[in-house]
């Protein structure tokens, strides 16, 4: 799987957008965009996932550049509750492959 | 959605005693499961992948006898630490997939190990 590299921590200020860049640039065809979210010692949490195309679900926006070579997970109004680590992940789709965490991003979101 | 239950969320165990953790998928059929352990401010890093009713496959550097995991059925994983040690303190979380449906992972709410 090809491995992502992501800022090691970033501020947000409440009830703004946050965005969290990942690189990836040596993203196979066949490879999924994904990104969790863990909590302070909770488990990890899906978020969202993509191919090729920009994806939007309840929870984040993802835009990934058409070279496919990095993508923004983007918050689009951060609460206090959103102060997580934020883990973008690339590998071949499939729910019976394994997932290699990376060190993530540490999301702030202040007051 | 689907939901894993992970069972203990917290143990502590003395020195050389084993520990049972259970890892549920609740409504859905975990065709494959993951463990995996985290150190205090680090990431998650993969100890295991295991299939129903077959044997584990183990990461490099896990050792499989210390590491015992069981999937025995499609809903029932289990990670054994036998003879655990103090820098056996950690956290450990499983993961659930299930075969030609859900394209992600439901993750456990992890169990907080501590060896004494």
């Amino acid at each position: 799987d090809a491995k992502t590299t992501q800022p090691t921590s970033m501020d947000c200020a409440e009830g703004r957008a946050a965005n969290l860049p990942c690189n990836h640039s040596t993203i196979s065809g066949n490879e999924y965009v994904y990104w969790y979210r863990q909590i302070h010692s909770q488990g990890p949490q899906y978020i969202i996932h993509g191919l090729k195309n920009n994806e939007t679900n309840e929870m984040a926006s993802l835009i990934i550049t058409e070279d496919r070579k990095s993508s923004t997970l983007i918050l689009p109004h951060a609460t206090l509750r959103d102060t997580a680590v934020y883990y973008c992940i690339v590998r071949v789709g499939g729910a019976t492959n394994k997932l290699i965490f990376g060190t993530g991003t540490l999301l702030a979101v202040q007051p | 959605g689907a939901v894993v239950s992970q069972h203990p969320s917290w143990v502590i165990c003395k020195s050389g005693t084993s520990v049972k953790i259970e890892c549920r998928s609740l409504d859905f059929q975990a065709t494959t499961m993951f463990w995996y352990r985290q150190f205090p401010k680090q990431s998650l890093m993969l100890m295991a992948t295991s299939n129903e009713g077959s044997k584990a496959t183990y990461e490099q550097g896990v050792e499989k006898d210390k590491f015992l995991i069981n999937h025995a059925s499609l809903t029932l994983s289990t990670l054994t630490v036998t003879s655990a040690h103090p820098e056996d303190s950690s956290f450990y979380i499983c993961s659930a997939g299930a075969k030609g449906g859900y394209y992600g992972y439901t993750f456990g709410s992890g169990t907080r190990l501590t060896v004494v």
